[in-house]
């Protein structure tokens, strides 16, 4: 399977505690998204690169959240000192390019429970 | 961000065909108007996209009023692998700003 993959695709902790996802771009893709979903909502765009370069970041991304992408390849998003809510399903997404229609092809996403 | 507006819900039958409406009468020129689609349990996936003529792909057509301020996506054939949440976008820079979209419900 060639597509995009996150890893894990659920995550349960604790209040308070730290959590890493990675997400696995299409290969050849150089520009990588993350997104967070919550119940019964669209996705939100929280941060996206352009190979290694963290190009634009939401105001949504507290500074507990950090992502980073070392090679311009997989990428990583940790949330440290998890809140309750924190609970949604973050998506990563990566594209070719940045012309039109830029399609982003989506991985299944992570489902984070914080308790 | 430019805003779009569709419907919470639609229902089809089967092998009917299915015209999922949407409004965005703040659009500007440059805006093209993209929809994406969720099917349960995964993430989202492309549909169309356009920006003044209407659109024709292998999963849907895309029709797009003189005005632009609204757009429709057809679904030629509803099958009930198409029940989904689809999303209306005008895109916005690198990244898709998607709104609570219309959830899709097709019968057999």
């Amino acid at each position: 399977d060639t597509g995009v993959s996150q890893n894990p695709r659920h995550k349960i902790t604790k209040r308070g505690q730290n959590v890493t996802f990675r997400c696995d771009p299409i290969s050849e893709h150089n520009r990588l998204y993350w997104y967070r979903q919550t119940l019964g909502q669209g996705p939100e765009f929280l941060t996206y690169f352009q190979n290694e370069a963290q190009l634009e970041k939401s105001r949504l991304l507290s500074d507990r959240f950090s992502a980073e992408r070392p090679k311009g390849s997989f990428s990583t998003l940790e949330i440290q000192r998890t809140e309750q809510g924190d609970s949604a399903m973050y998506l990563c997404a990566s594209s070719l390019g940045s012309g039109i229609p830029n399609e982003q092809f989506f991985g299944p996403g992570t489902r984070l429970t914080v308790l | 961000d430019a805003k779009t507006t569709q419907p919470n819900s639609m229902e089809s039958n089967e092998e009917e065909p299915v015209h999922l409406p949407c409004n965005h009468s703040t659009i500007s020129g440059t805006d093209y108007i993209h929809w994406y689609r969720q099917l349960p349990s995964q993430g989202p996936e492309y549909v169309i996209h356009g920006l003044t003529s209407n659109v024709n792909n292998r999963m849907a057509s895309l029709a797009i009023a003189e005005d632009r301020k609204s757009s429709t996506l057809i679904l030629h054939r509803a099958t009930l692998r198409d029940a989904a949440v689809y999303y209306c976008i005008l895109r916005y820079g690198n990244k898709l700003v998607f709104g609570a979209g219309t959830i899709l419900r097709v019968k057999s």
